[in-house]
């Protein structure tokens, strides 16, 4: 069964870093396409990255710069390392896979960690 | 980068009636629209992919259409459980957008 658990969220201060982790099982996070999602009441659902199974990657001009997405293959997690935090990547922070037989959407999503920027 | 529209903001509808969403794109984005579902206190759920594909185990009462820049998403007859949020995403070009959501709320 496919599952993904994310885990590393919290409160941090303004400048801060955090590195979030997102656990999979049931399918391996090398060969499909693995995303960062975040959400907020006001600015709703944000596409934060994505890491290709090639390795390429893509980020939002948000978080450009500031943010490092990446996997572990031998422990099946994916990491979004997130560095300079501001106030406004307080969010829910989602990952989801795109499989990559059949892509088109995010067909499995974690619980989703809060991360709260602030002093 | 794409904006997502999607209308109404609020659709009022009893148990039974049909919803017919909403979801426009800024430009062209062929056939790159995916909608999900998201309960309070959940992950959104994948409904439609390709604009009109459905997601493994969604139900028939869900279905999806639409090219290029408009896009619908239609629930032939709501169950309670499909009072809901429902967002569209497009991913033909990065950064891939969601849009504002629609909200269908028990009249």
């Amino acid at each position: 069964e496919v599952a993904l658990v994310e885990s590393g969220g919290g409160l941090v201060q303004p400048g801060g870093s955090l590195r979030l982790s997102c656990a999979a099982s049931g399918f391996s996070v090398s060969t499909t396409y693995m995303n960062w999602v975040r959400q907020t009441p006001g600015k709703g659902l944000e596409w934060v990255s994505v890491l290709y199974t090639g390795g390429r990657t893509y980020y939002a001009d948000s978080v450009k710069g500031r943010f490092i997405i990446s996997r572990d293959n031998s422990k099946n997690t994916l990491y979004l390392q997130m560095n300079s935090l501001r106030a406004e990547d307080t969010a829910i922070y989602y990952c989801a896979r795109e499989d990559v037989i059949v892509p088109g959407g995010f067909d499995y999503w974690g619980q989703g960690i809060q991360v709260t920027v602030s002093s | 980068e794409i904006v997502l529209t999607q209308s109404p903001a609020t659709l009022s509808l009893s148990p039974g009636e049909r919803a017919t969403l909403s979801c426009r794109a800024s430009q062209n984005v062929s056939i790159d629209v995916a909608w999900y579902q998201q309960k309070p206190g959940q992950a959104p759920r994948l409904l439609i992919y390709e604009a009109s594909k459905r997601a493994t185990g969604i139900p028939a009462r869900f279905s999806g259409s639409g090219s290029g820049t408009d896009f619908t998403l239609t629930i032939s007859s709501l169950e309670p459980e499909d009072f809901a949020i429902y967002h569209c995403q497009q991913r033909f070009s990065w950064p891939g957008t969601f849009g504002q959501g629609t909200k269908v709320e028990i009249k």
